[in-house]
């Protein structure tokens, strides 16, 4: 059963750019949960989607946005990118939020300079 | 007040020798305690979790974590550690928000060394 995968691994943007990060969930799965990680703040709730719908969602200003596909893949968006987003960009999917299952991926590893 | 405190940031340990490392809660979060790891360039994979049931949760890689509802603790053990186990380790827990839903809170993370 293939796990949680996201992609790309590893992200070089510059200042004032936008990127866009992907995250295709257990098959199944139909809760997306999206956390940024960086070492002064730690471990971030983004936001959460359940079958395409933003379920909720963390303290982040909107130039972080997501969505969800029909087929559970979900997507991340990060505009006008400022230094302080360089993090590790986490998603975690379970079949449901509320069954306190979640499968974490790899990360996106975004460098902003 | 945070929802989940680690109060150790490092913890070195010799090969072999036992480890805890600890965790506490809010008592105004939810109950449902898990523990993750962390190795260098990776995701987090889950160790064990307590939803209910018996306090004592046996988990991956050895490990165990004891729930005690008195002391609002979730303290994560291992008998005798292996230089493979160095990593960071995540306490979590659910916090119910405003929607209704849910979601993982992290502790800020225990990075555990293990020397030869």
């Amino acid at each position: 059963k293939a796990g949680v995968t996201q992609t790309p691994r590893y992200l070089i943007k510059t200042r004032g750019q936008q990127v866009t990060l992907s995250c295709s969930p257990i098959s199944g799965h139909r809760s997306v949960s999206w956390y940024q990680q960086t070492p002064g703040q730690g471990l971030q709730f983004l936001f959460e989607y359940f079958s395409e719908t933003q379920r909720n969602k963390g303290n982040f200003p909107g130039r972080f946005s997501g969505r969800q596909f029909s087929n559970s893949r979900s997507e991340m968006n990060v505009s006008t990118l400022e230094l302080g987003d360089s993090a590790l960009y986490l998603c975690a999917s379970s079949l449901d939020s509320q069954n306190y299952g979640y499968t974490f991926g790899s990360g996106t590893r975004l460098t902003v300079v | 007040a945070q929802s989940v405190t680690q109060l150790d940031s490092q913890v070195p340990v010799f090969e072999e020798a036992p480890v805890e490392l600890r965790c506490n809660y809010s008592s105004s979060v939810s109950v449902y305690l898990f523990w993750y790891v962390q190795y260098p360039n990776q995701g987090l994979q889950l160790l064990l979790k307590y939803l209910s049931g018996s306090t004592l949760v046996k988990g991956i890689n050895g490990f165990e974590a004891e729930f005690n509802k008195s002391q609002t603790s979730f303290h994560l053990r291992k008998p005798s550690v292996h230089i493979s186990d160095t990593a960071e380790y995540f306490c979590a827990v659910i916090v119910i928000m405003n929607t209704g839903f849910q979601k993982l809170v992290f502790g800020t993370g225990t990075r555990l060394l293990v020397s030869p």
